[in-house]
């Protein structure tokens, strides 16, 4: 188990809605990224959170957005979903924002499928 | 032209037998280089980092070639329990992101 947990863990949802998915990142951990992982796919940064502020961000429509909270927790949101949206949404949380030498902890993920 | 390239698979080997995988990268500043590893529909899991001289753990050999962009894995006497999704991924600082290859498939059989 890495301490990272995500949840739901899995979401349906129609063409349209919005959605908020939650992240609680691993103890000590003040950065958290998310990505999005489509099937037969790797992992596509989406953006990442460094002590409540974003520090990067993919090529990700704004439509796709976050939050981390002082205890570096962490939401993304997805407006006006759309079929394309279905994925695997990771989370991982690390010590610091430069991965260089730290390693990335990941969560199980959230499945979404949009109908 | 992806920032990381990777052959699909499925590559199906034998019990016992070694296989290696491939990985090219397109930006030369890339800083940071690791194999991760993803079960089926579970998260990825670090392997093993990736230095320029080479590195080793136990069973698996990784190794790096900057000039040529070129990242290996090397996996002897496999097990059944290899049989995953092993991921090449890249950290360049912009950013702060992994670049996540689409993943080279291993089935190990009896």
């Amino acid at each position: 188990e890495t301490g990272v947990t995500q949840s739901p863990t899995h979401l349906i949802k129609t063409r349209g809605q919005q959605v908020t998915l939650r992240c609680s990142s691993q103890s000590g951990h003040n950065t958290v990224s998310w990505y999005q992982q489509a099937l037969g796919q790797g992992p596509q940064f989406i953006f990442q959170y460094y002590r409540e502020e974003e520090n990067g961000r993919g090529n990700f429509p704004p439509r796709f957005s976050g939050l981390q909270f002082p205890n570096y927790s962490s939401e993304l949101n997805v407006n006006a979903l759309e079929l394309d949206d279905s994925a695997l949404y990771l989370c991982a949380s690390s010590l610091e924002a430069a991965v260089l030498n730290t390693e990335a902890f990941f969560g199980q993920g959230t499945r979404l499928t949009v109908v | 032209r992806k920032e990381v390239e990777q052959d699909p698979g499925p590559f199906n080997v034998p019990e016992g037998a070694t296989v290696a995988f491939n990985c090219t990268y397109s930006n030369s500043a890339s800083q940071s280089f690791f194999w991760y590893r993803q079960d089926c529909r579970k998260e990825p899991k670090l392997l093993m980092s990736v230095y320029s001289s080479g590195n080793e753990d136990g069973r698996f050999t990784a190794q790096l070639n900057r000039a040529s962009q070129y990242i290996s894995l090397l996996i002897r006497d496999s097990k059944l329990s290899d049989s995953a999704t092993y991921l090449c991924v890249v950290y360049t600082g912009t950013a702060s992101k992994l670049t996540f290859g689409t993943g080279t498939r291993l089935q190990v059989t009896l």
